[in-house]
């Protein structure tokens, strides 16, 4: 299946800076990757779809200033997570679109201090 | 909308005896199922996946769900659970305007020796 790599898989920031989380399709081009998001031991929720060369779709109640988007190329979809806050430490995952089955990455565990 | 529902937050299970972790659907339509594990701090891997065709399909690592129309079920099965297949388990469903998909909250698979 298709590899689907994600980085970095931890990152610990101070409040108020902001993070980059990196989502590269290794050996395919991905026109469309999703963005979850995870709360402890709760589901994934879908928080936006990243579009290569557009803008990204964002899911009802997720902030698109907060939560930067960008997919300039076909093999890397970036989510910046800016101005971070605690209430923003969680579990982010990417995946591929298309076809009828996702490859996730590994997912990155943010912690905001 | 297109979702699933796992009506447990946990299942325990002797090594050995077989499993099942529950999974009900609504869907418009015919609906694209999915079964995912997720170890901690991992990303997602896919088991198996339902689109059409028969109704018992198998999947990785000795897991097989079933298709069961009447019911709106999509149970996941294994006939002799190990203790490494403690793990978070996630029902999905593609959703209906794209490739993204819906998941349940999750079941906690615990096997004990």
């Amino acid at each position: 299946g298709a590899v689907v790599s994600q980085h970095p898989s931890w990152v610990i920031c101070k409040s108020g800076t902001s993070v980059k989380i990196e989502c590269r399709s290794l050996d395919f081009q991905a026109t469309t990757m999703f963005w979850y998001r995870q709360f402890p031991k709760q589901s994934l929720m879908l928080m936006a779809t990243s579009n290569e060369g557009s803008k990204a779709t964002y899911e009802q109640g997720v902030e698109k200033d907060k939560f930067l988007i960008n997919h300039a190329s076909l093999t890397l979809s970036t989510l910046t997570v800016t101005s971070a806050h605690p209430e923003d430490s969680s579990f982010y995952i990417c995946s591929t679109g298309g076809g009828t089955e996702a490859f996730f990455g590994q997912g990155t565990r943010l912690t905001v201090v | 909308a297109q979702s699933v529902a796992q009506p447990e937050d946990q299942v325990n299970v002797a090594e050995g005896n077989p499993l099942t972790v529950k999974c009900t659907y609504s869907v418009s339509g015919n609906p694209y199922l999915f079964w995912y594990v997720q170890y901690p701090n991992r990303g997602l891997q896919f088991l198996l996946k339902y689109i059409t065709g028969d109704n018992l399909v198998k999947g990785s690592y000795g897991f097989e769900a079933e298709f069961n129309k009447s019911q709106t079920s999509f149970h996941l099965k294994k006939p002799s659970a190990l203790v490494s297949d403690s793990a978070l388990y996630f029902c999905a469903v593609r959703d209906i305007t794209g490739y993204a998909l819906n998941f349940g909250k999750g079941t906690s698979l615990l096997v004990t020796p």
